[in-house]
């Protein structure tokens, strides 16, 4: 099993829909974290959790929102989505070496 | 937001040839470097996390070494295969990863 899964795989939305992008890790790890990959740019903090009454804002965290809903699960909400959302999201867990989901690819038209 | 580089952004390698690339980083406050490889439409996996002026990592034919005070590290690939092509990441870590662009390595037969 997979240490850190993330669901869904792929999303198209519209422009100004809620979307939310879900977590969730089998390991305890206390820290987890939410980023998004464009090309050229690699991985880019959106926000991240120390554990589940800590939750910190990364370099790009405008248009974003998260929730530690419990030590295993950290989700990823965009409020009104838009085109320049698209991307590639990864959410990560582990306090030193980090272990990545397989990823959530977003399409916002 | 900390400015970590990689270069070349992309390399091409012959099979059975060896290479290496660079990841720069500041060199305040320094915590921890780490290298992940990422192949396509995988995961980022973690290969080596550094912590000491001078540390050599070692995993099969994959090197690295760090350099603290001058705020660089290499990755070497000796003796390239195929199955080494992927996107090479470093990351600086002090409370949280900030991680570099990646260097694109494609491995030709």
């Amino acid at each position: 099993d997979a240490d850190v899964t993330q669901t869904p795989r792929n999303r198209i939305t519209k422009t100004g829909k809620r979307i939310m992008l879900e977590c969730s890790q089998t390991k305890g790890h206390d820290r987890m974290y939410w980023y998004r990959q464009d090309p050229g740019l690699g991985l880019r903090l959106i926000y991240y959790s120390f554990d589940v009454k800590d939750i910190n804002k990364g370099e790009i965290s405008d248009g974003y929102s998260v929730s530690r809903q419990a030590q295993a699960k950290f989700s990823l909400s965009l409020e009104s989505a838009i085109p320049n959302q698209t991307a590639l999201y990864f959410c990560a867990a582990g306090g030193g070496r980090q272990f990545f989901g397989p990823g959530t690819r977003l399409t916002v038209l | 937001i900390l400015n970590v580089e990689q270069s070349p952004q992309s390399l091409h390698v012959q099979e059975g040839d060896s290479t290496n690339f660079t990841c720069s980083f500041p060199s305040s406050n320094f915590y921890a470097l780490h290298w992940y490889r990422w192949e396509t439409a995988k995961s980022p996996e973690a290969l080596f996390v550094m912590t000491l002026n001078g540390d050599e990592k070692k995993k099969g034919r994959i090197s690295a070494t760090l350099n603290t005070k001058e705020g660089y590290s290499y990755l070497y690939i000796k003796g390239s295969q195929p199955e080494d092509s992927a996107t090479y990441l470093c990351a600086f870590c002090n409370y949280k990863l900030s991680f570099g662009a990646g260097t694109t390595v494609t491995v030709r037969a």
